[in-house]
């Protein structure tokens, strides 16, 4: 299986701050026929499911803010989040689809002072 | 809207098997593939497997010989089937929908979830 590792595992950042979450694949990611990276990051709030907000390392669903940007190819991964808001506090994950099983990073908890 | 729900028991005893439903609305399943995910302190998030509408299957290998997923699509719901629970299976379990193929390259990330379905097993 393919092993996600995210950095930090709690970060709390100031209202109006940037804050910046990496994962790192055990494998790269990056498939070569396409030269994509097949790695999506979610957000989950309390009490929610996780909600897809980028795939393809950097492609931001509808609605998503594009204060939310990622970054990276082969291995690592960062998820960047400008301009922080209150309603970003959340819990973040990575996941690759590169190979089944699917598999996610272990979450990174962000908190907005 | 497309709208995904858990329909089950929440409790369990050891040994015995855990049964799921999950109803689609709001979209075709054939657009899709229908997988169930849990969720656990101890474990994270964790995909035990999908299926297609056509009810071709893909189990994570770490639950292949417990798990089974089938679909019926006349009633737009999708199933799980886990047997042999123990206190370790405890999660809230996630109905989800996503991944696609095209000329045989195949990405499951996942575009729709349900609220979940919290499952505790204890004697």
């Amino acid at each position: 299986d393919i092993v996600m590792t995210q950095s930090p595992d709690s970060l709390s950042v100031s209202l109006g701050e940037r804050a910046t979450i990496n994962c790192r694949s055990s494998l790269s990611v990056l498939f070569p026929s396409d030269n994509k990276n097949y790695l999506a990051w979610y957000q989950q709030r309390p009490g929610q499911p996780p909600k897809l907000i980028l795939s393809w390392s950097s492609t931001r669903e509808s609605g998503v803010p594009d204060r939310f940007s990622g970054s990276g190819s082969g291995k690592d991964f960062t998820l960047a989040i400008s301009s922080l808001q209150p309603e970003d506090a959340a819990v973040y994950y990575c996941q690759q689809y590169y190979d089944t099983p699917v598999t996610f990073g272990q979450g990174t908890r962000l908190e907005i002072k | 809207q497309v709208q995904l729900q858990e329909s089950g028991p929440g409790l369990l005893k050891p040994s015995e098997t855990l049964a799921l439903n999950c109803t689609v609305a709001g979209v075709s399943m054939s657009s899709y593939y229908w997988s169930w995910i849990r969720q656990s302190p101890g474990r994270g998030l964790e995909w035990i497997g999908y299926t297609s509408y056509t009810g071709a299957t893909n189990y994570n290998p770490s639950l292949r010989s417990r798990v089974t997923i089938s679909v019926d699509t006349s009633k737009r719901q999708f199933s799980l089937r886990l047997t042999s629970m123990t206190a370790a299976d405890t999660a809230l379990y996630y109905c989800v929908g996503g991944g696609y193929c095209i000329n045989a390259v195949c990405w499951y990330y996942f575009d729709y979830w349900g609220q979940g379905k919290l499952v505790s097993v204890s004697s």
